[in-house]
């Protein structure tokens, strides 16, 4: 069973709007972290965002917060005030802190546009 | 400046040549990471490096190998590249395994392999 899934292969937002990227997951493991990775078209893969599973509040990072639900196993990233540079392939990655090993799990990604 | 360098950015080689892809680190990071990254695919894990601890995923073919002399080096060796070895290699790092944030990864630029 996917781990985590990423619904939206393709999303498109206008400059200077707000964005939302989508991600479920799947852990029965009581500790787990969640990361955002963001890959522009150069290829490296940039960290944006991480939230553990303990942590009570939703995580921000500049123009980067993520929408935490733990119960709905939710942890959908908020880009706001959209800019061009902003056009990428966003991961989300899950890692399960008594169980999985060492292993990251990456879902399929979500490719951005916005638009000018 | 970068932290995580790979070399070189693209590679390419025959069908059946050995070929040897290399990336250091100047974060002096315990752990060290080998991805190989398909088109429009999510990274998957080759292998990592726990200092000098090799940890090898089940489903990695005996093709790829993989060295850390030292902490800043980490190769990946393909003994024999086939068409289908044909990717982006990512090479990652994180500070340490024992705590889910101490396990943020930060990733070089990667190097494309094309094979002939």
């Amino acid at each position: 069973a996917q781990k985590i899934t990423q619904t939206q292969p393709g999303m498109f937002v206008q400059e200077k709007e707000a964005v939302t990227l989508d991600c479920t997951y799947d852990t029965s493991d009581p500790s787990y972290g969640l990361f955002w990775y963001k890959q522009p078209s150069s290829g490296e893969m940039i960290f944006l965002i991480y939230q553990g599973s303990y942590d009570q509040q939703n995580a921000t990072e500049g123009r980067y917060s993520l929408n935490f639900q733990k119960a709905r196993k939710s942890a959908n990233l908020v880009i706001s005030a959209s800019q061009l540079g902003d056009s990428a392939m966003y991961f989300c990655a899950m890692r399960e802190g008594n169980t999985g090993g060492f292993k990251t799990i990456f879902g399929a990604g979500t490719r951005l546009f916005v638009k000018a | 400046d970068a932290m995580v360098i790979q070399n070189p950015r693209y590679q390419v080689t025959q069908f059946g040549k050995p070929v040897t892809l290399s990336c250091s680190q100047t974060l002096n990071h315990n752990v060290m990471y080998w991805y190989q990254q398909k088109s429009s695919q999510a990274p998957k894990l080759l292998f990592h490096y726990y200092d000098k601890d090799f940890n090898n995923e089940a489903d990695t073919p005996d093709n790829f190998q993989s060295r850390r002399p030292n902490t800043s080096f980490c190769f990946l060796d393909i003994r024999s590249p086939g068409l289908g070895d044909a990717a982006m290699y990512l090479c990652a790092t994180s500070r340490d395994l024992d705590s889910l944030a101490k396990n943020i990864q930060y990733f070089g630029a990667g190097t494309r392999l094309s094979v002939l």
